[in-house]
């Protein structure tokens, strides 16, 4: 495609409850970040990965959280026992290379824990 | 740990005004300094960024300079349009591998 897609757009789910979020990203990009931004925040980083191997999950908030890239495209931020805390929008970036700051972003993922 | 704080919006301004938008940063090193843009309903997008001291970085009639003795890359626009209405956020990089350091965005209104 022509940009970083993610699904589902928006998901609702009840507390306790595990949900997996998708990220498509630009054909070719070797760099994949996930983000999670709160309600009036700015995003704050998650996790790294460079093709398949995971390189930082130092931002992941608890071991609730777990993410993959098993094939160096696709991820999947997968939450599980969703509590509110976890609402927020999970922001998708990749980039061509190495490099962070080349990065476009998807149009993210808002999860409400209800 | 590095940090970026800009000013709190909402900002709302008329056609034509002139935007100032504040950032100041914390960071070790030399990090490099961006500003994000995201439009309504949008993904977030690059505006312009700078990568050293005095740098300036421009687009789109916005600008920030790279100032490292007052740590600040302030955001500015001589003319600010209905269709700059959206939320903008300051970010830094320690370094070309880490990952970005957001601030909280400020929103911008614009009315006709």
């Amino acid at each position: 495609g022509a940009g970083v897609s993610q699904s589902p757009r928006y998901k609702v789910a009840k507390r306790g409850q595990d949900v997996a979020l998708r990220c498509d990203p630009i054909s070719g990009h070797v760099s994949l970040f996930w983000y999670q931004q709160a309600l009036g925040q700015g995003p704050e980083f998650l996790t790294y990965f460079q093709n398949e191997a995971q390189l930082d999950k130092s931002g992941l908030p608890s071991d609730r959280f777990f993410a993959e890239r098993p094939e160096g495209s696709v991820s999947t931020l997968k939450i599980q026992r969703t509590q509110q805390e976890d609402s927020a929008v999970y922001l998708c970036a990749s980039s061509e290379g190495a490099r962070a700051t080349e990065a476009f972003f998807g149009q993210g993922t808002r999860l409400t824990v209800v | 740990g590095d940090s970026v704080t800009q000013m709190e919006g909402p900002v709302t301004l008329s056609e034509e005004a002139f935007l100032t938008i504040n950032c100041t940063y914390t960071a070790t090193g030399y990090p490099s300094l961006f500003w994000y843009v995201q439009y309504p309903g949008e993904g977030l997008q690059l505006l312009l960024k700078a990568t050293k001291a005095d740098d300036k970085g421009s687009n789109k009639g916005f600008e920030a300079t790279y100032r490292k003795e007052t740590t600040s890359f302030h955001l500015e626009k001589g003319s600010v349009q209905v269709s700059d209405s959206a939320v903008y956020f300051c970010a830094l990089s320690a370094s070309g591998n880490t990952p970005l350091v957001f601030g909280k965005g400020t929103r911008l209104s614009v009315i006709a």
